[in-house]
């Protein structure tokens, strides 16, 4: 059974900081991984996608990478603002159509 | 991507009762997700709906307690059948692209009291 964990739970860091979140998974043989965001209350909004055949992904100022014979992913936030305050969540798919497995998330504080 | 929308938004229910999520999605898909979110926990997944068949449910998850609709391919219903309070959570329904991309709608805040 495919687990993914999230460290670290919690990270509260200055404006303009550089930051990094770590994904990990149990079962290496994934179709894909995707970061999304929660803002408190809300829905998921996705951030980046990464196919299994994928090293990285970028968008803006977010940076994912994957490690897939390891099973890791790291979401790297450069100059961090406190506008990127919410939740990060990870997730993997084993297959293609099948549901995703989510980590517990990292909540981040970014500090003005 | 998709955009999906839900309603109710936020739903305050008595023990007992039931409530109707409804999840439209701006385009035609195959499969529609339903998940859970407990207070301070990540999501869970209930069940997959595909349009024309019965949806298949997770372990934990009962059709009597969870029952879906899936009468076309841009809406589903998810019902959450004699309430408690261990039943308060966000529901959301989710969409795959065809890149496995996967969308969420905004959720369905529930509390049961």
């Amino acid at each position: 059974k495919q687990e993914v964990t999230q460290i670290p739970a919690a990270l509260s860091v200055p404006e303009g900081e550089n930051l990094v979140l770590n994904c990990s998974f149990t079962d290496s043989a994934i179709y894909n991984l995707q970061w999304f965001r929660q803002d408190p209350g809300k829905g998921l909004t996705s951030l980046l996608l990464i196919q299994s055949s994928q090293r990285e992904q970028t968008s803006g100022r977010l940076n994912a990478s994957l490690d897939k014979s390891s099973g890791r992913s790291t979401l790297y936030i450069a100059a961090s603002q406190p506008g990127d305050s919410a939740t990060y969540l990870c997730a993997v798919k084993e297959t293609s159509g099948s549901r995703l497995t989510f980590g517990e998330g990292t909540q981040l504080t970014v500090n003005p | 991507s998709a955009v999906i929308s839900q309603k109710p938004s936020r739903d305050i229910c008595q023990r007992g009762t039931s409530l109707t999520i409804q999840c439209q999605v701006d385009s035609q898909v195959t499969m529609m997700f339903w998940y859970r979110q407990q207070p301070g926990q990540s999501l869970t997944l209930i069940a997959t709906a595909n349009q024309g068949s019965e949806a298949t449910y997770e372990s934990g998850f009962v059709i009597d307690k969870f029952p879906i609709s899936r009468p076309n391919l841009t809406f589903s219903t998810l019902t959450v059948s004699n309430m408690s309070p261990e039943d308060s959570s966000i529901y959301l329904c989710s969409v795959g692209s065809v890149h496995n991309e996967q969308f969420f709608g905004p959720g369905t805040r529930l509390t049961v009291l």
